[in-house]
């Protein structure tokens, strides 16, 4: 079955910085792959998410790239802020939309 | 998107007891899955309940510890039966929507002493 793989388990970055957070799958007939961010005592939400048809993604600050060839696609946030402190899950689905969850990256941001 | 309705939002139980978590979606949707999430851990699928249909439950799960309804195609319970200080956890519910994206509950944090 589908594996997905995150990393780091834990990023620190200086407010400003970009901060990167990579996944790997492991079906190649994976073809959906979203992004969470859950603050802490809150339910995880949706930030971005990207399609098999397309490499690239962007929403203001935060980016998703897709490489097919390699199955792994990463979460790319520019310009840290404080509230961009919390933790980041990637996930991938392949069939009956059940998503495979990555372990989770928890974000630090210092001031 | 979708809004979804989950209660209760925490309790604190007695081991031997059951609990039933209720979640409410306001559009109707095919299916709905349980997870549960131990502190600092990632998403655990405890199990897929489709409306009309019985459960479909991972490894590790089972129907007679984690009863699940599925009445209709806007809401859906979990029970947590038996229950023992392993069982603590945060317990959500989701749904998918626009064929993808999965959207959840608040959560419901349960503590068994």
């Amino acid at each position: 079955g589908e594996n997905v793989e995150q990393h780091p388990s834990t990023l620190s970055v200086q407010e400003g910085d970009s901060a990167v957070i990579k996944c790997t799958y492991s079906d190649s007939a994976s073809n959906y792959f979203p992004w969470y961010k859950q603050e802490l005592g809150k339910r995880p939400q949706l930030i971005i998410d990207i399609r098999s048809n397309v490499g690239e993604k962007k929403d203001q600050r935060i980016a998703v790239t897709l490489n097919k060839t390699a199955k792994h696609f990463s979460l790319h946030i520019t310009e840290t802020q404080p509230e961009d402190s919390a933790v980041y899950f990637c996930a991938a689905s392949y069939s009956n939309y059940q998503l495979i969850w990555g372990a989770g990256t928890k974000l630090i941001i210092k001031p | 998107s979708a809004v979804i309705s989950q209660k209760p939002s925490r309790d604190i139980c007695q081991r031997g007891t059951s609990l039933t978590i209720q979640c409410q979606v306001d559009s109707q949707v095919t299916m709905m899955f349980w997870y549960r999430q131990q502190p600092g851990q990632s998403l655990t699928l405890i199990a897929t309940a489709n409306q009309g249909s019985e459960a479909t439950y991972e490894s590790g799960f089972v129907i007679d510890k984690f009863p699940i309804s599925r009445p209709n195609l806007t809401f859906s319970t979990l029970t947590v039966s038996n229950m023992s200080p392993e069982d603590s956890s945060i317990y959500l519910c989701s749904v998918e929507v626009g064929g993808d994206a999965a959207f959840f509950g608040q959560g419901t944090r349960l503590t068994v002493v």
